[in-house]
């Protein structure tokens, strides 16, 4: 079975400050990683996604993230916090049976303080 | 008007009402979910449909019926709930088979609050 852990269910940071959101996945097969953002009253946004290839993956909003096997980890990075980054980051990993099957992480409420 | 819309967006109902929540995605997907979002809990899957047919179905109690009469619309009928239901809905599409399946794309999701 495949699962996800998010370390930190609260992390706070101040702008321009470095971003750092941890995830740790366990999957019996190669992953499709993902970090999807949700803003308050609204549903989720893909951020970015690895499927195979570059490890280093960038997404939008000026966001990256790396997927590290030997770690099992994909945490994602922003060099410098912006206040419109506060929202709710979801880490998930994928069991592709002919769908798309989300298997989402706990979440981790950023906060960006002036 | 594109991506995936829901309706409503916000619902209010007692344990005895019967209703209904609707989903429409506008991208040309073949496959759709239902997700529960709950406070301090992981969203948790709870129906998938695949080319119209239902493939998943975690656990769900059967006062939650899913409905996927083609690939552009999904609805939860809603009967009998409990005040731990209440929570937001999330429904979301996507597209493709095995490992070139999409992203999915989620809708802005119904707040449901049960009375």
């Amino acid at each position: 079975a495949q699962s996800v852990t998010q370390l930190g269910s609260h992390v706070s940071v101040s702008e321009g400050a470095l971003v750092l959101l941890r995830c740790n996945y366990s999957s019996s097969v190669p992953p499709y990683l993902f970090w999807y953002v949700q803003y308050p009253n609204q549903g989720l946004q893909l951020l970015l996604k690895y499927t195979t290839g570059a490890t280093l993956v960038k997404g939008i909003n000026g966001f990256e993230a790396e997927f590290k096997k030997s770690e099992t980890s994909f945490h994602l990075t922003k060099p410098s916090a912006h206040m419109s980054d506060a929202a709710e980051y979801f880490c998930a990993v994928s069991d592709l049976r002919g769908y798309n099957k989300l298997i989402f992480g706990a979440g981790t409420r950023l906060a960006v303080h002036p | 008007e594109t991506g995936v819309t829901q309706t409503p967006r916000h619902l209010v109902m007692g344990m005895t009402n019967k209703k209904s929540l609707k989903c429409e995605q506008h991208l040309g997907h073949n496959a759709m979910y239902w997700y529960k979002q709950s406070a301090k809990k992981p969203l948790e899957l709870m129906f998938v449909y695949s080319l119209e047919e239902r493939v998943e179905n975690n656990s769900v109690p059967s006062r939650f019926s899913p409905e996927c009469p083609n690939s552009s619309h999904l609805f939860l009928h809603l009967h009998t709930l409990q005040p731990e239901d209440s929570a937001l809905y999330l429904c979301a599409s996507s597209q493709g088979a095995g490992r070139r399946v999409s992203p999915l794309h989620f809708g802005n999701g119904t707040r449901l609050t049960v009375t």
